[in-house]
């Protein structure tokens, strides 16, 4: 299994332009779940999904989307983006049994100039 | 809502020395769970230990043990014999229990850890 995926690794946008980050899981995942870590914070949650279909909003989710049509996929989506939004995004994926742990990909660094 | 608080931002330890990492947390629910992440540099998220509410006995995995006091809100992480890839970012979280919290995390700011060789 490759895990948590994500893609790119790396992304500067300029000011307004919007982008998509990727995010796959092959665990057959119900759950899964967008973060962003700003400098020297812990990681906040801007979106989560707990199936195929069905998302909700998390701590921080002013200029972002998410979309779940499969129960692999979870991309963000940043349709303006703004300098606030330099960050670091985390996807991260669980299963339902209450007993397993959240599993996180690699990031992606995200700089918006 | 919780709150989950590491006020020490940055720690250093000899290698082959014991340090605790403390956290504490603000929380009115009686089940939950409590995690300490390891981030090294590379940004990984690494699970390094979970603790139950329910659970009296402290969990251990390894090298890395935790002090949990329920009732004081405090669950610190104890690094025995540190090796110099354990220099990291810390971050302890919370996970409710309670149905419908959807097992979303909330971190703390985190701490780094030097290891001094």
């Amino acid at each position: 299994n490759a895990g948590v995926t994500q893609t790119p690794k790396f992304r500067i946008l300029k000011i307004g332009q919007s982008m998509t980050l990727q995010c796959t899981q092959d665990m057959n995942h119900n759950y899964m779940y967008w973060y962003r870590q700003d400098p020297g914070m812990g990681l906040k949650l801007i979106y989560y999904s707990v199936g195929a279909g069905i998302t909700d909003k998390g701590e921080v989710p002013n200029g972002y989307n998410v979309s779940r049509s499969t129960t692999e996929d979870f991309p963000l989506r940043l349709e303006l983006a703004a300098p606030s939004q330099t960050s670091v995004y985390f996807c991260a994926s669980r299963n339902l049994d209450w007993n397993y742990e959240q599993y996180f990909g690699p990031g992606t660094r995200l700089t918006v100039t | 809502a919780q709150t989950v608080t590491q006020s020490q931002p940055e720690m250093s330890v000899q290698e082959a020395e014991t340090v605790t990492l403390s956290c504490t947390y603000d929380t009115s629910e009686s089940d939950y769970y409590l995690f300490w992440y390891k981030q090294p540099p590379s940004r990984q998220m690494i699970l390094v230990i979970r603790q139950e509410a329910y659970k009296q006995q402290n969990a251990t995995e390894n090298r890395f043990s935790v002090n949990f006091q329920k009732a004081a809100k405090s669950f610190s992480l104890k690094i025995s014999d540190s090796q110099l890839g354990d220099a990291a970012m810390y971050f302890c979280a919370y996970r409710s229990d309670r149905t419908g919290a959807n097992s979303k995390l909330t971190f703390g700011k985190g701490i780094t850890l030097s290891v001094r060789p």
